[in-house]
Order: structure tokens, then C-alpha cells, then sequence
């Protein structure tokens, strides 16, 4: 199947932990994002990648660090959780050879609770 | 930077149409977006309209677009329970999609 996947679905951890997020996609797109979704559903952008290269950071914590090892992959790595994490982080990914303004197309998500 | 905004509930019966409202500040978009997320799933892309249309029609959903008013409506004939989720404009920048906080429908039987 063509699609945006990402692992693991659900993450408890505890306060102080490091935990990774791995998302990959299939689709041939060169330009990759992670959103985190809060308890009010409102969704922000976190970081983009084109082409492996970070485009978009936007006001993110230190803690959160998102590595593209090739075109098809974003991972999220997050140091020193706090309660604060606790959300649902979507990657998406798109394809900007047909223009800047394509559709994204989002994984499943995952949801991460700190405790 | 872009700023789009939307109400955030709407509640209506079984058979009768949704209106679902986005307003947004950049101009600038070649399409502008309508993304439907089911509860425990991702966004999935529902429809979008070309910047340079006013009117988009794809069997139960209409999209208007007034560009002078940078408002954006999605209307849904006919709701059905199976209709019920979030709906999110988005108008694409650069690099990321900017999204409205999301109007949650609600569809009684």
C-alpha cells in the first residue's frame, strides 16, 4: 500500500525519558513535515524537510530533534520528556515538484502520553 | 504568517446540509484545502478548490470560495452519521500547510 506510515501508534513514557518516532512514506514525495495535535484537536506544524534539508522549524523546543535520513524518512527524537508532550504527533508528507501548494497526506499518528 | 480560522462546532441532523466556514489572512495560495479527520485517524484530504474558481462541486460537497472576503465554505448535502469528524481548512505556504483549529460536526440521528 502507498501511504505515510508511522511507529510506534501509542507511546507512554515517563517524565525525563528519550523516545523516537519513526515515520515513512512511499509516495516518491521530497518534502516531509511532523504536526503535533493537542487535547483540543488544534494542530500545528513543527518541523518540514525538503530533499533532507530542514525548511521549517517552527518555535520548537531543543529537546525535540527531527532527523531525515533520506527522502522517504522523518524521524522525531525527543529528549527529556515532559507532561507537556503529551499530544498526537502526525507526519505528513507532499510532493513539491508539482508546486508549493500540494496536499499533504498524513500517517495514522502517534499518540504519546507522559506521565 | 498565515492565520486561518474556522468555528470550532457545528451540530446538525441527519439529512440536513453542513456548512463548515474558514476565513484566512494570505491571498496567495494556488488551492486552498479541506482536510476530514475521523476520530483515532489521520487527516485525509476531503476536496480543495483552485484559487482563480468560486464554486467546486464533487457529489455531496460544494466548495465556495470568496476571494475578495478570504472566506472559504464547505458544504456538506445531505449529512449523514457517517459525516461526523473534524473538518480542517488549510491554505498552503511555502513548505507547510497552515491549518484552522478545526470545526467538529456533529450528526444526529
Amino acid at each position: 500500500d502507498t501511504a505515510v506510515s508511522q511507529t510506534p501508534k501509542y507511546l507512554v513514557t515517563q517524565m525525563g525519558n528519550d523516545k523516537s518516532i519513526k515515520c515513512e512514506q512511499n509516495l516518491g514525495h521530497d518534502t516531509m513535515y511532523w504536526y503535533k495535535q493537542d487535547s483540543k484537536k488544534f494542530l500545528k506544524i513543527m518541523f518540514s524537510y525538503n530533499n533532507k534539508e530542514l525548511i521549517i522549524n517552527e518555535t520548537v523546543p531543543n529537546r525535540f530533534s527531527p532527523k531525515s535520513p533520506d527522502k522517504a524518512h522523518l524521524n522525531l527524537h525527543i529528549n527529556s520528556l515532559e507532561l507537556g508532550d503529551s499530544a498526537v504527533y502526525f507526519c505528513a508528507s507532499s510532493d513539491s515538484t508539482v508546486g508549493d501548494n500540494s496536499p499533504l497526506h498524513f500517517g495514522n499518528g502517534t499518540r504519546l502520553t507522559v506521565t | 504568517g498565515e492565520d486561518v480560522e474556522q468555528s470550532l462546532f457545528l451540530s446538525v441532523r441527519e439529512g440536513d446540509s453542513s456548512v463548515i466556514n474558514c476565513t484566512y489572512t494570505d491571498s496567495s495560495s494556488t488551492y486552498l484545502y479541506w482536510y476530514k479527520q475521523e476520530p483515532g485517524a489521520g487527516l485525509q484530504l476531503l476536496t480543495y478548490i483552485f484559487s482563480n474558481m468560486d464554486m467546486k462541486q464533487d457529489q455531496r460537497l460544494t466548495v465556495l470560495l470568496n476571494k475578495k472576503d478570504k472566506h472559504l465554505s464547505l458544504r456538506i448535502a445531505d449529512t449523514q452519521t457517517g459525516d461526523s469528524a473534524i473538518y480542517f481548512c488549510a491554505a498552503p505556504e511555502v513548505g507547510k500547510s497552515t491549518f484552522g483549529d478545526g470545526t467538529t460536526l456533529t450528526v444526529k440521528p
